[in-house]
Formats: C-alpha cells, structure tokens, sequence
C-alpha cells in the first residue's frame, strides 16, 4: 500500500535555530499537508499546498513557517527561528483529489530545547 | 463555530464489549465526517467516513453513527478487540471548501484481553 514517508522521525534542536522537516508524498497525489499534533492534544492544521502554491493556512502557520516543494516528489516544511512551544509532532498528509481521506505520514518529533 | 468536541478523552472496554466515542459539531456547513484511528508512534489512519445524507455506515466492526439535527455523530465498535486499542479522533470539514477537517481532541481507547 502506498505511504507517505516523513524524515526525520525525530529531530532535536537548539532553540533559534532552523528545521527543515521532509515529507515524500504519495506519487500520484496532488493535495499536500502539514498538520501538527502538541503531545496529548489535537492535530491542528497548518497549511495546504496544490499546484505549487499554498491553497490554505492557519493562524498558526506565520511567517516563522514556509512550505516548498523543490522537485517532483519532495515536499518540505520549513521553520525559521524555532521556539520551545513548536516542539510537536509534525504530520505530513496527502490526497489524490483533495476530498478528504488523508493519507498521513508517520510524523517527525520535533523538540525544540 | 469551527469546533468539533469528542468525549470521552479516554476509555477502558473489554474484550468483547462495545466501545462509543461520540462527537458534536456546531458548523452546519460541515458535510463529510472522517473518523481517524492512530497508533502510537503513528499518523491518523483514515478509518471510516460519513456523509450527512444517511444516518448510519457501517464497515465490519465499525459503525457511524450521524444525527444531523442534533449535530452529532459517534463511532461504535462492536467486539473490541485489544488490537483496536489506539486514539480516535472525530474530525468534520466541508465539500464546498477546501475539506480540510477540523479534528476533535482524540479518545484513548483501551481494550483489555
């Protein structure tokens, strides 16, 4: 069965620092996602992205994030000047039509110390 | 508005027993109802989804169950099984948009043998 791969599945930084997490979405896809999950607490939207362009964003997603896909399979989350509380799970997510049904990945941990 | 509230945050079933995690939304734009199913270490699995337009579906163990004047909807497991012990998450989005959902808070399911 298909997936959507997500390196790395744990990432340690200093605080101020910047992360770039990676996802590889499923090939024949063409919505992508990142979501984010604080320990214990709900998965919370952060942007969408179709055509090479951001289609949608939260509130939180502010000019500390970015989202880019820098060849055909490849789909990264950028995050600039980190701070303690983006400490989180990190799910990447794709659809074929983006009509629901999303394909998660594993998610990257990301602590921020 | 956009809130989509999941009781209860946790639950202990035995093996065998029926498990009912319930939902309520408050956006009466929101038309299509996922239920997602996530194992530690894991991203959400797409497990079952609903449309307002019938009031139950039904896949094997797994029921929705959908109230639309009430604005609520639940999932039923019949037979739990220990293997079904995972978080739940309830989530509800809207076709005319962009269908990203709106995530309940999670429920800790735990099935005893």
């Amino acid at each position: 069965e298909p997936e959507v791969t997500q390196t790395p599945s744990h990432q340690v930084t200093q605080m101020g620092q910047e992360v770039i997490l990676r996802c590889v979405p499923i090939s024949n896809h063409l919505y992508f996602y990142w979501y984010r999950q604080i320990l214990g607490q709900k998965v919370e939207f952060l942007v969408s992205f179709y055509n090479n362009e951001i289609s949608e964003k939260s509130e939180i997603f502010d000019d500390q994030f970015s989202v880019e896909r820098p060849d055909g399979s490849n789909f990264t989350l950028k995050i600039r000047s980190t701070k303690l509380e983006d400490s989180a799970m990190y799910f990447c997510a794709s659809t074929e039509e983006g009509t629901g049904g999303y394909t998660f990945g594993s998610g990257t941990r990301l602590t921020v110390v | 508005q956009q809130q989509v509230k999941q009781s209860p945050q946790s639950l202990i079933v035995q093996k065998g027993g029926i498990s009912i995690i319930n939902c309520a939304y408050e956006n009466t734009a929101f038309d299509y109802f996922p239920w997602y199913q996530q194992f530690p270490g894991k991203g959400p699995a797409l497990l079952i989804a609903i449309r307002p337009d019938v009031s139950e579906k039904k896949e094997g163990r797994f029921t929705i169950s959908f109230n639309k004047s009430a604005k609520q909807f639940s999932l039923h497991i019949m037979d739990s099984q220990p293997g079904d012990s995972a978080t739940y998450f309830c989530a509800a989005s809207t076709s005319g948009g962009s269908y990203i959902p709106t995530f309940g808070r999670g429920t800790s399911l735990i099935v005893h043998p």
